[in-house]
């Protein structure tokens, strides 16, 4: 069956370090990923989108790797922040339609 | 721009009721999605459109479900009968989409449903 999975539904880490995200997917072939934050109370935001051709993608402090053998996608934010806390959700595209993890919820400690 | 618009941002009905919710897309973008975010099954596609057109339905749960495009700029989800299972929080999303290409969506503020 189809499947995509983010690694863990919370990940707590203290500010200045790098957060890692993963997420996997099994039984699909997408030709791009993307990734959105969502605040509490509020819809999700895109933040990146990376295609099965490119390895890395940057934006500020976010990298955003795609691993097609592995079918694996890792989300790093460098130099984290309290306000980089939300929850941050990567989704696929499968025949025309986005189809999002269910997220994982990342705190940033002071 | 305002960014994808929903109303109400809150809705509490009784089982039996009829609930509709409201959406009005980005100017200029042709594609329109509505989906259902609950903790248990996470961010689910329930109707996607395109120029106004329904492509892919397969993700409203049943016949209670339905939704319409009257025009570039509106459409709603009617949920009728309303059951305490449908209670979530609706998101509706536009982008510009292009043949085969990568657009991002820009999602509403969601509607939360709560039934009684």
């Amino acid at each position: 069956s189809q499947k995509i999975e983010q690694n863990s539904e919370a990940l707590n880490i203290q500010e200045g370090k790098t957060a890692t995200l993963t997420c996997n997917y099994t039984n699909y072939s997408p030709a791009y990923l993307q990734w959105y934050r969502q605040d509490p109370g509020r819809g999700p935001v895109f933040l990146l989108l990376i295609r099965e051709n490119e390895k890395e993608k940057r934006k500020e402090r976010l990298k955003v790797t795609f691993d097609t053998t592995l079918k694996q996608s890792l989300f790093h934010i460098t130099a984290s922040q309290p306000a980089d806390s939300a929850t941050y959700l990567c989704a696929l595209r499968s025949q025309g339609n986005l189809i999002f993890g269910k997220g994982t919820k990342l705190s940033v400690k002071p | 721009d305002a960014g994808v618009i929903q109303s109400p941002r809150h809705e509490v009905t009784e089982m039996g009721q009829e609930v509709t919710l409201r959406c009005k897309p980005i100017s200029g973008h042709n594609s329109l999605f509505w989906y259902r975010q609950t903790m248990m099954r996470g961010l689910e596609l329930l109707i996607y459109f395109n120029n106004n057109v329904p492509i892919d339905d397969s993700g409203m749960p049943e016949d209670r479900f339905s939704a319409k495009m009257p025009n570039a700029s509106f459409s709603t989800l009617k949920i009728q009968p309303s059951e305490p299972r449908d209670s979530a929080v609706y998101f509706c999303a536009s982008s510009s989409h292009t043949s085969g290409g990568a657009s991002e969506q820009f999602f509403g503020p969601g509607t939360r449903l709560t039934v009684l």
